[in-house]
Order: C-alpha cells, then structure tokens, then sequence
C-alpha cells in the first residue's frame, strides 16, 4: 500500500514562472491537506480539500495561490508568479476520513532564484 | 497565542539515555487530539504516537511514549534507549475537535551523540 506521494521532490524555478506541485494520496484517503513549512519552522495549514471541494482555505494566501482535488488524478498546489518567498517545503497530507490522522508525504522543496 | 509551544530549540542526548522533548499546548476545545511527528534530514514527516484528549492513558509506541499532562496542556515526548537514528527535528501537532488543520510547532532538533 504505497503511502502518499508527491512529485516533484524538488523544483526550480524563476521569479515569475509558475510552480506546479502534485500530491497523490493514500489508496483510500479522499481527503487532502497541503501544508508549507518554511525554513526553520515547523508547518503552516494552507489548504483542505475532498475530491472536487476545497472544504477550508482559511491558510491559502490570497493571491497567486490556488488548489484543487479533481475527480480523477492528484490534488495540485499552483503557485502563479513565484517570488524568493515562495521558497519552502511544501507537504501534503491524506487521511481516509476528517479528524483522523494525517499521513504526509515526503514533500517538495520548491527553489525559486 | 500560540496553539503549540515547543521551548526547545536543540537537544542533545547520550545514545542510550532517555530524553524528553516538551510541548504545551493552548485550546479551549475539550476534544482535541495531540500528535508527535520525526524530520529526519531527509525531510520526510513520520508519524511517531498520538493522544486523544479523553485517552485515560499515557500514549506508548515502541520506544517512544507520550507524557500527558491535561490539567498543564502539556504532551511531552519521552524517547527511551536513545539511538544515533534518532537524530532529527520532532514536532508536535495538535488538531482541535473536528477541525480541519493540524497546528504545529516550531520543533526541537535532537542530536543524539554516540
């Protein structure tokens, strides 16, 4: 049972491009969490979401910043116009129902230059 | 205020001592569940014990156990026979009644030292 997978693991990209990072949950799980931590920090809510709702976006910022969990295929975290800030891990995590653990995966380190 | 609080910024432990790694939390929710989680360098987050906030007992997984101390809203990490493998960050996270989002401290590295 492969757990939650995400990819890529780590993304470069310039100032103004836009960064794409993908999260497979857990065979079961259809809810979904995406999580950034920052460096030397521990992890900050962004976004939660079931497949095709985005239930809390109370930790998105507000602009440039969106999700989605579509009916077939992985959740998507879509940066537009990154900027140096944006730099961080970005985790997600599933679980198989709300109020349950969280299992997350490993991560994407995004760069931005 | 701070949902959780880890004070401590680094640790070191002898391999094979026992080291304890506090966390206090703040919530006005009875029904909240209490999470520790290891960074190895590698960066992934593992998943090490949990404590329900109606759980009568101490949380124990392994060589880990969970130190809960309700009327202080603490939820100490006890790692027993402390190994060169534990060297890492360890958060501890707290989700509140039936919210949504875990809430994470700022963690504590933990250097074991052979």
């Amino acid at each position: 049972n492969a757990g939650v997978m995400q990819n890529p693991r780590h993304l470069v990209r310039r100032r103004g491009q836009e960064a794409r990072l993908r999260c497979s949950p857990m065979k079961g799980h259809s809810h979904v969490y995406w999580y950034r931590q920052l460096p030397e920090e521990g992890l900050k809510f962004m976004v939660y979401l079931q497949k095709e709702n985005i239930i809390d976006e109370s930790g998105m910022p507000k602009e440039r910043f969106s999700a989605e969990f579509p009916k077939e295929g992985p959740s998507i975290l879509r940066i537009q116009q990154v900027v140096r800030g944006d730099s961080a891990a970005y985790f997600c995590a599933s679980s198989p129902i709300p109020s349950h653990e969280q299992f997350f995966g490993p991560g994407t380190r995004l760069t931005v230059l | 205020a701070q949902k959780i609080t880890q004070t401590q910024p680094g640790m070191f432990v002898q391999e094979k001592e026992a080291v304890t790694l506090d966390c206090t939390y703040d919530t006005s929710d009875p029904s909240y569940g209490l999470f520790w989680y290891k960074q190895p360098s590698s960066g992934e987050m593992i998943f090490l014990i949990y404590q329900g906030s109606y759980d009568q007992q101490n949380a124990t997984e392994g060589r880990y156990s969970l130190n809960f101390q309700k009327a202080r809203k603490s939820a100490n990490l006890v790692i027993s026979a402390s190994q060169l493998g534990d060297s890492a960050m360890y958060f501890c996270a707290m989700r509140e009644g039936i919210g949504n989002q875990f809430y994470f401290g700022t963690g504590t590295s933990l250097t074991v030292i052979p």
